[in-house]
């Protein structure tokens, strides 16, 4: 299938590992932020959300974390699968509703 | 399936030709947006809708391109004398007034030859 994202940072990891993926978003007006993992192909998958007036969130086996002092976003994921393996953007909502994304970060998960 | 519908999933077209896609929102959304996504990049807002109301373009958004919504449903795209430039992914998201439940379809693969 097509690749999504050629040239894009690339994070490697083991099964079972723990993976980290960072975010650096532009507009300190910004208060709701998205992370979506994209398959070759296919379009962005809704993993989880935080608002600004919070600063962590858990869902199944992910959290994010979000610092505002600093603008930046990370996406945990643990005991990474496989099936984990994509392109993850963040994405954040500028006030209008319309989300500006980050460039992407490829996750390869080897067994 | 309650997501959000796409229609084609690929479209091969000559240059200069015009081509429509259509979007099926998930029905409790009011909200409509489409995005283009070239290789390589994340997802650029293009438009949006709120019911039938189109509140906002981007400058990415030519005067070639057009957006529909008529009855606050389902939307149509429309790209006329398409160009090589054209090819991309168009991918379309339906929300909640407030951003919550923003999901994204599969995408339309457009590619201009």
């Amino acid at each position: 299938g097509e690749s999504v994202g050629l040239h894009l940072p690339t994070l490697s990891v083991q099964e079972g590992d723990n993976s980290i993926i960072n975010c650096a978003y532009s507009n300190s007006a910004s208060d709701y932020f998205i992370w979506y993992k994209q398959e070759s192909g296919k379009g962005p998958q809704f993993i989880i959300d935080i608002r600004s007036n919070m600063d962590k969130r858990q869902g199944q086996r992910v959290t994010v974390l979000l610092n505002k002092t600093v603008k930046h976003l990370s996406l945990q994921i643990a005991a990474t699968q496989p099936g984990d393996s994509a392109v993850y953007f963040c994405a954040e909502n500028t006030g209008f509703q319309k989300l500006v994304f980050g460039t992407g970060t490829r996750l390869l998960v080897s067994p | 399936d309650t997501g959000v519908s796409q229609d084609p999933r690929h479209k091969i077209t000559k240059r200069g030709q015009n081509v429509t896609f259509r979007c099926d929102p998930i029905s409790e959304h009011n909200r409509l947006y489409w995005y283009r996504q070239t290789l390589g990049q994340g997802p650029e807002f293009l438009t949006y809708f709120q019911n039938e109301a189109q509140l906002e373009k981007s400058r990415l958004l030519s005067d070639r391109f057009s957006a529909e919504r008529p009855k606050g449903s389902f939307s149509t795209l429309e790209i006329q004398r398409t160009e090589q430039g054209d090819s991309a992914m168009y991918l379309c998201a339906s929300s909640f007034p407030g951003g919550e439940g923003y999901t994204f379809g599969s995408g339309t693969r457009l590619t201009v030859v």
